[in-house]
């Protein structure tokens, strides 16, 4: 099955800096890589996503890139601001028999400093 | 409606307790999903219902019982439960077991004493 791991697990940034949280990811026929963000006591939000057939997206502070021959994607937050400060999770998606089958990293929590 | 809603929000129930978690979505979807979350870690799968139908259980042991009485409501029934199983369930749903844009519950906090 598949096997994703997350790096760093914890990461600390002054405000105002980038943040940047990397995973990768064993299965080729991963097709799928949403981030989610988690605050404390809430639920996994989505907050981007990105398919196979592309290389970047952006979303206005969050950019995700992947790189498919090298199987790791990255998450990208410029201009941190302390509400950003959650876990982070992201995850790929696997195509089985059973449905595509969800494979979560192990999480990233950020803390950003005022 | 783009939500999933999870009742109740905290549960603490006894070792001897019957309890039950209750998840509710109004989207559509067909696929609904039982996740267990401790601390700071990832959510893992424990149960996935395709069409009110039990197609995957993680072997999860048989004090957690889940029901899908039809396709908008999810049900836990927990019996006699450990205090390592105190965590944080969360519901999640998606159009169907092929979708990828996963909605997840609220959670509810559980604590086993």
């Amino acid at each position: 099955g598949e096997n994703v791991e997350q790096h760093p697990s914890t990461l600390s940034v002054q405000e105002g800096d980038s943040a940047v949280i990397k995973c990768t990811y064993s299965d080729s026929a991963s097709n799928y890589f949403p981030w989610y963000k988690q605050e404390l006591g809430k639920r996994p939000q989505l907050i981007i996503d990105i398919r196979s057939n592309v290389g970047e997206k952006k979303d206005q502070r969050i950019a995700v890139t992947l790189n498919k021959t090298a199987k790791h994607f990255s998450l990208h937050i410029t201009e941190t601001q302390p509400e950003d400060s959650a876990v982070y999770f992201c995850a790929a998606i696997s195509p089985s028999d059973t449905g595509n089958q969800f494979y979560f990293g192990t999480g990233t929590s950020l803390t950003v400093i005022p | 409606d783009t939500e999933v809603t999870q009742t109740p929000k905290h549960l603490v129930m006894g070792m001897t307790n019957k309890k039950s978690l209750k998840c509710e979505q109004h989207m559509g979807h067909r696929a609904m999903y039982w996740y267990k979350q401790k601390a700071k870690k990832p959510p893992e799968l424990m149960f996935v219902y395709s069409y009110e139908k039990l197609s995957i259980n993680e072997s999860v042991p048989s004090r957690f019982s889940p029901e899908c009485p039809n396709s908008s409501l999810l049900n836990l029934h927990l019996h006699a439960l450990q205090p390592e199983d105190s965590a944080l369930y969360l519901c999640a749903s998606r159009l169907d077991t092929n979708g990828e844009t996963q909605y997840f519950g609220p959670g509810t906090r559980l604590l086993v004493l």
